[in-house]
């Protein structure tokens, strides 16, 4: 399995929801990521897990939260989110630095 | 924060024609990679550049990475309709216990038949 998987495809939720993204893989990486895209802009770094650890957040408001279940789970909880973090939120893995994979993406729409 | 400047952001060219894509830094990378990217779907790894004068092929895509490890270029020959996309080039540097991959803005490449 050479596949990192992303439910759901696509997400609308209001701006009083709580909901949650998943990405499982299971090639055995022990560094996991998420990244935040806006249209037309590169992938922006939001957190890094190593070992199941959080060991990068990059200054991610705290209505984002994430966890790292186990060496293959990676989720991302969602809250009181803003208009403007609709985006295109992607799971990666790697092993140290090679091997990345991306998954397909969740299309997040907050009304 | 490692930055990457890409350039160009935009190409549009005709059917046959050659191109390059060129990502710089001014930080020394344990690597680079370089990814298509079709709208609505992840980015997709095309290559990784690891040793500073390294070439590597793919196809009609030619990927090379500076002696420095500081830039790489991406250079397309004959390029087809089914080339047309999102190109971004990608620096992965270790620090504070991991790995990070910073994007460059990408180049948006349209092939016209």
């Amino acid at each position: 399995d050479t596949e990192v998987t992303q439910t759901p495809k696509h997400l609308v939720m209001g701006m009083t929801n709580k909901k949650s993204l998943k990405c499982e893989q299971h090639m055995g990486h022990r560094a996991m990521y998420w990244y935040k895209q806006k249209a037309k802009k590169p992938p922006e770094l939001m957190f890094v897990y190593s070992y199941e650890k959080l060991s990068i957040n990059e200054s991610v408001p705290s209505r984002f939260s994430p966890e790292c279940p186990n060496s293959s789970l990676l989720n991302l909880h969602l809250h009181a989110l803003q208009p403007e973090d609709s985006a295109l939120y992607l799971c990666a893995s790697s092993q140290e630095g090679y091997g990345y994979t991306f998954g397909s993406g969740t299309r997040l729409t907050v009304v | 924060t490692q930055l990457l400047e890409q350039s160009p952001q935009f190409l549009s060219i005709q059917e046959g024609e050659n191109l390059t894509v060129y990502c710089n830094s001014s930080s020394v990378f344990s690597s680079l990679q370089w990814y298509r990217q079709e709208p609505g779907e992840g980015p997709v790894l095309l290559v990784t550049v690891v040793t500073g004068g390294e070439v590597k092929k793919l196809k009609r895509l030619t990927f090379q990475f500076g002696d420095a490890r500081k830039d790489s270029s991406l250079h397309i020959t004959a390029a087809q309709p089914g080339d047309t996309g999102l190109y971004l080039c990608a620096g992965v540097f270790s620090g504070a216990g991991s790995y990070q991959l910073t994007f460059g803005k990408g180049t948006k490449l349209s092939v016209i038949p």
